[in-house]
């Protein structure tokens, strides 16, 4: 299996452009989540997915950023208007259902950086 | 509330020497338990887990058991190595729930 699969790897952006980030999940797995690290925050999920249905978006930090999952093997987040602040590594991982034990996979993360 | 509490970081050892890194959790229900691990430049990645009270989750030398009574997942390993060098996080995850992470411990091998 491929694993979880992020593009891009690196994003440098300016100011008020629009990101997009991608991740395909490994095949099978039904709930799809989103984390953003950095420095001074640490790790902090955004969002996640069960079955492309959006559970808990308590996590995103503004109406600039969007989550979506328009099947089972895509999913989107997107920052519009972008801001420096926005700069982080974004992680997407993936898991076989939301039973407690099971482990989640996680993808190689894109590094955003904007100017 | 569910929360994390991980011992802080770097933590600098020897090559060869014991490390324990301790962490403790509040959650709702009878968590999971998991430790991952993040080398320089890549994503987490699974270490160990534990489900039950006692059970100890291992794995590539490390140790940690499940102690429902201290509510705690403390990490160790007998002898560390180099290539352990590293970034390690403690997450309990409740039944239906998110994993929740610790804030990470950094920890650097020197040979």
């Amino acid at each position: 299996d491929a694993g979880v699969i992020q593009s891009p790897r690196h994003e440098v952006t300016e100011m008020g452009q629009e990101v997009t980030l991608r991740c395909k999940p490994i095949s099978g797995h039904n709930s799809l989540f989103w984390y953003r690290q950095t420095m001074m925050r640490g790790l902090e999920l955004l969002i996640y997915f069960n079955n492309n249905v959006p559970i808990d978006d308590s996590g995103m930090p503004e109406d600039r950023f969007s989550a979506k999952m328009p099947n089972a093997s895509f999913s989107t987040l997107k920052i519009q208007p972008s801001e420096p602040r926005d700069s982080a590594v974004y992680f997407c991982a993936s898991k076989p259902g939301l039973a407690g034990d099971n482990e989640q996979f996680f993808g190689p993360g894109t590094r955003l950086t904007v100017l | 509330g569910n929360s994390v509490t991980q011992m802080e970081g770097p933590v600098t050892l020897s090559e060869e020497a014991f490390l324990t890194i301790n962490c403790t959790y509040t959650a709702t229900g009878y968590p999971s338990l998991f430790w991952y691990v993040q080398y320089p430049g890549e994503g987490l990645q699974l270490l160990l887990k534990a489900t039950k009270a006692d059970d100890k989750g291992s794995n590539k030398g490390f140790e940690a058991t499940y102690r429902k009574e201290t509510t705690s997942f403390h990490l160790e390993k007998g002898s560390v190595q180099v290539s352990d060098s590293a970034v390690y996080f403690c997450a309990p995850q409740p039944p239906g729930g998110k994993l929740i992470f610790g804030q990470g411990t950094e920890l650097s091998v020197k040979p």
